[in-house]
């Protein structure tokens, strides 16, 4: 029961250079997302899709490019790595139930990526 | 507008003791859910509890409680007999009608229980 699988979980990268972030999901989840966890901030929304082919930007998208060529996959790509992107990145999958029902909502285990 | 506020930057309590974490919400919308998230300091979200916004009585998970009052928008977390792997960061999130493929988070609250 793999759930939601994200690479790499730690990764140390020079200012400029870019990167992606892998996300994989086995439920057949219609959403995922990507969001970023800085100190005091909690967890705010980078991109999001709500199926194939279709994706959109959250609260923080600058630097950030995302694409979703199946239901399983959605990476995050870095473009030009700011140190001001230093922080702990997690992917989530969710079903399209609605508010309602209940907890199904799964994350990954984070990515922590430090830009130097 | 922050759509979760958390006020409680740090908390402490003693082993055994219960403690209740404060959660306020913001939204026009009838329909939602409130989640909770413990966040070891491993760093993986691990969900505790869950309470939609119909729902009739508060959640229980076990040693977890959610304080729900509708009325005051809150939704404060009980954890009962507290035990020393509770030592975490905990979040409040929402789940909103109609922009349901995003969680709102509150900023946590860091809870280090004490032998």
């Amino acid at each position: 029961n793999a759930g939601v699988t994200q690479t790499p979980k730690f990764q140390v990268l020079k200012t400029g250079q870019s990167m992606t972030l892998q996300c994989a999901q086995d439920m057949n989840h219609e959403y995922m997302s990507w969001y970023r966890q800085d100190p005091g901030m909690g967890l705010r929304l980078i991109h999001y899709s709500v199926g194939a082919g279709i994706t959109d930007q959250g609260e923080v998208p600058n630097g950030y490019n995302v694409s979703r060529s199946t239901t399983e996959d959605f990476p995050l790509r870095l473009l030009s790595a700011a140190p001001s992107q230093t922080s702990v990145y997690f992917c989530a999958s969710s079903s399209t139930g609605g508010p309602h029902s209940g907890n199904t909502i799964y994350f990954g285990e984070g990515s922590w990526l430090t830009v130097v | 507008a922050q759509k979760i506020t958390q006020t409680q930057p740090g908390m402490f309590v003693q082993e055994k003791e219960a403690v209740t974490l404060d959660c306020t919400y913001d939204t026009s919308d009838p329909s939602y859910g409130l989640f909770w998230y413990k966040q070891p300091s491993s760093g993986e979200m691990i969900f505790l509890i869950y309470q939609g916004s119909y729902d009739q009585q508060n959640a229980t998970e076990g040693r977890y409680s959610l304080n729900f009052q509708k009325a005051r928008k809150s939704a404060n977390l009980v954890i009962s007999a507290s035990q020393l792997g509770d030592s975490a960061m905990y979040f409040c999130a929402m789940r909103e009608v109609p922009n349901d493929y995003k969680l709102s988070f509150g900023a946590g609250t860091t809870v280090t229980v004490r032998a």
